[in-house]
């Protein structure tokens, strides 16, 4: 059973550009989130898709843009990159939240790390 | 809004001894859930322990265990007999149950070095 997959495993662009990330969920696992972990610190939410729409985000600005395919696989885009954009990004799969006092165990990939020269 | 402080930036032991990790956290609501995750140098993210905020039975598990206290809002974190391979960043982060989704907060992570 495949875990969490996530590619490229690095990547270096330049200011300006435009980069997409890929995540192919847990089998079973239908909710994808995305994290973004700067150097030193804690991953940090960026958003979260399920049915295909994104359901909830993170205090990221637009240039940060999402999508969600039928077989629940998932990309980020991030558009205008930055020098702050440099970072890793984490993929995180789940099922549905369901309500109540459940709680549906994130697996995380193991990232891409983003450069931004 | 939801804040996790992890105060401790680094901690060297040298092997076999004990280490505490610690965490605070902030939350209104009264339903949440408390994680510990280790990330090596490789960069995944490996779950620990989990806590849901209506259990504060402390536990062991193996090396690991932890202390949950509502009243001081903390849930740290003890490895007992350290060993090199423990080597990693441990970040503590929390979940907040209303509202839906499943977004985790994190703490900023403390840097653990065990040595010979």
């Amino acid at each position: 059973d495949a875990g969490v997959t996530q590619s490229p495993t690095h990547l270096i662009k330049t200011r300006g550009q435009q980069v997409t990330l890929r995540c192919s969920p847990k089998s079973g696992h239908d909710t994808v989130s995305w994290y973004q972990q700067a150097l030193g610190q804690g991953p940090q939410f960026i958003f979260q898709y399920y049915e295909e729409e994104e359901r909830q985000r993170g205090n990221f600005p637009d240039r940060f843009s999402g999508h969600q395919f039928p077989n629940y696989s998932s990309e980020l885009n991030v558009n205008a990159l930055l020098l702050g954009d440099s970072a890793l990004y984490l993929c995180a799969s789940s099922s549905r939240f369901a309500s109540g006092l459940t709680y549906n165990e994130q697996f995380f990939g193991p990232g891409t790390r983003l450069t931004v020269l | 809004a939801q804040k996790v402080t992890q105060a401790q930036t680094e901690i060297s032991v040298v092997e076999k001894e004990d280490v505490t990790l610690d965490c605070v956290y902030e939350t209104r609501d009264t339903t949440y859930y408390l994680f510990w995750y280790k990330q090596p140098p490789s960069g995944e993210l490996v779950f620990l322990i989990r806590r849901n905020s209506f259990d504060e039975q402390n536990e062991i598990s193996g090396r690991y265990s932890w202390n949950f206290q509502k009243s001081t809002s903390s849930f740290n974190f003890t490895i007992t007999a350290s060993q090199v391979v423990d080597s990693a960043v441990y970040f503590c982060a929390l979940f907040i149950l209303t509202g839906g989704g499943n977004k985790l907060t994190f703490g900023t992570g403390t840097q653990l070095k065990v040595e010979l």
